[in-house]
């Protein structure tokens, strides 16, 4: 497609259940990378794929978040037995490979609310 | 490690004013990025400007501006006679050259009145 996309734009879980989040990256774009934004904050890193490889994982906040891109495109960012304070919008980005790799562009993301 | 401040948290001008959003970064990286992101209330992250560090030549691009000075760890950014569809959260954020992480700033929220 034209832009990243992330599906869904809204989630609201009872605590303990589990999500996943999905991101379509740019087409071609190699490396893929999730972002926590918080209310009124800036994002946070969280993960980075170069292709199906995850490289830094060191953002991710616990154990319960898992991320996977299995076949070097579609990236699910998955989160187990939520909690409140995983309520935060979840962002997808991707970069290319060319001279503008350091430029990441930026889904519309997912907004999870835990209750 | 790297760190960016936006010490602005609102700005609220009326249309056709100017609009300078202020920057400090702390890095320890010799090599590194620097970026403006726009949010609107949409919520994407749209891409604005980027800068390295090896370049401090000041620029316009269209109606924005950008002020680069290494020696005030500073990248201040300019909106020239703004409009209401500028309404938005604005964001700094830093790269190391090979670190391919963004830290943000926590950003400055604009808001342009007709």
């Amino acid at each position: 497609g034209a832009g990243v996309s992330q599906s869904p734009r809204y989630k609201v879980a009872k605590r303990g259940q589990d999500v996943a989040l999905r991101c379509d990256p740019i087409s071609g774009h190699v490396s893929l990378f999730w972002y926590q934004q918080a209310l009124g904050q800036g994002p946070e890193f969280l993960t980075y794929f170069q292709n199906e490889a995850q490289l830094d994982k060191s953002g991710l906040p616990s154990d319960r978040f898992f991320a996977e891109r299995p076949e070097g495109s579609v990236s699910t960012l998955k989160i187990q037995r939520t909690q409140q304070e995983d309520s935060a919008v979840y962002l997808c980005a991707s970069s290319s490979e060319d001279s503008l790799k350091n430029i990441q562009y930026f889904g519309a993301g997912t907004r999870l609310s835990v209750l | 490690a790297q760190k960016v401040t936006q010490a602005q948290t609102e700005i609220s001008v009326v249309e056709k004013e100017d609009v300078t959003l202020d920057c400090v970064y702390e890095t320890r990286d010799t090599t590194y990025y620097l970026f403006w992101y726009k949010q609107p209330p949409s919520g994407e992250l749209v891409f604005l400007i980027r800068r390295n560090s090896f370049d401090e030549q000041n620029e316009i691009s269209g109606r924005y501006s950008w002020n680069f000075q290494k020696s005030t760890s500073s990248f201040n950014f300019t909106i020239t006679a703004s409009q209401v569809v500028d309404s938005a959260v604005y964001f700094c954020a830093l790269s190391g050259a090979g670190d391919y992480k963004l830290s943000f700033g926590a950003g400055t929220t604009v808001t342009v009145r007709a």
